[in-house]
């Protein structure tokens, strides 16, 4: 089976720096995203690790530790408009037709002026 | 690119009556489609995964006789929530993959359901 496991809640100050937390347990590890969901809107796609390391997307960064079962999604330079859910997911090749995405319970971020 | 439409956005209906969700790839072509259900403050959960063409693949715990889908080509797919009672009232995504050149899923806009 998958167990995903998030932060419930962080908040943090404008311009500040943020790490969101992953832990994962799964038996068919094929990569692992990170998505921001606004209230009442579809997830976006942020950011995308398969190989351990650290993926560099603009003011948002991704790491991986695959022997560890761990990533972190860190948000530097805060913006008010970066106050929303942030869901880590899964890709487990031994879901339906070899790519079950799995999420976690997702982490509310509020960003305080 | 990779653009996925959802058809409703919001839809209010009675208990008892059935509501069909479409979901569109508009500029590719989804070999798999995911629908998803999300409750207030919780997160993402898949209910089914479908191929075109084939039978959907149920999560444990989804009545697949109450979520009806249908993939019947590579750009659509439907969900009918069937004798829809209060508390299928939810969030409903759908998500779509190009499994021969992209390792990532598109997500839709959602639907609003709202069941009286």
């Amino acid at each position: 089976g998958q167990n995903i496991d998030q932060p419930t809640e962080m908040t943090a100050t404008e311009g500040a720096i943020v790490q969101i937390n992953c832990t994962y347990q799964t038996s068919g590890f094929n990569g692992l995203f990170w998505y921001q969901q606004h209230a009442g809107e579809a997830p976006t796609f942020l950011s995308y690790n398969v190989l351990d390391g650290l993926e560099e997307k603009g003011r948002f960064s991704s790491f991986l530790s695959r022997s560890k079962g761990y990533s972190y999604l860190l948000l530097k330079e805060l913006q008010m408009k970066d106050s929303a859910s942030y869901l880590c997911a899964v890709r487990d090749l031994t879901g339906n037709y070899g790519q079950n995405f799995v999420f976690g319970p997702g982490t509310r971020l509020s960003v305080l002026p | 690119g990779a653009v996925v439409s959802q058809h409703p956005s919001w839809v209010i209906c009675k208990s008892g009556t059935s509501v069909k969700i479409e979901c569109r790839s508009l500029d590719f072509q989804a070999t798999t489609m995911f629908w998803y259900r999300q409750f207030p403050k919780q997160s993402l959960m898949l209910m089914a995964t479908s191929n075109e063409g084939s039978k959907a693949t149920y999560e444990q715990g989804v009545e697949k006789d109450k979520f009806l889908i249908n993939h019947a080509s590579l750009t659509l797919s439907t969900l009918t929530v069937t004798s829809a009672h209060p508390e299928d009232s939810s969030f409903y995504i759908c998500s779509a993959s190009d499994l021969g050149s992209s390792y990532e899923q598109y997500f839709g806009p959602g639907t609003r359901l709202t069941v009286t």
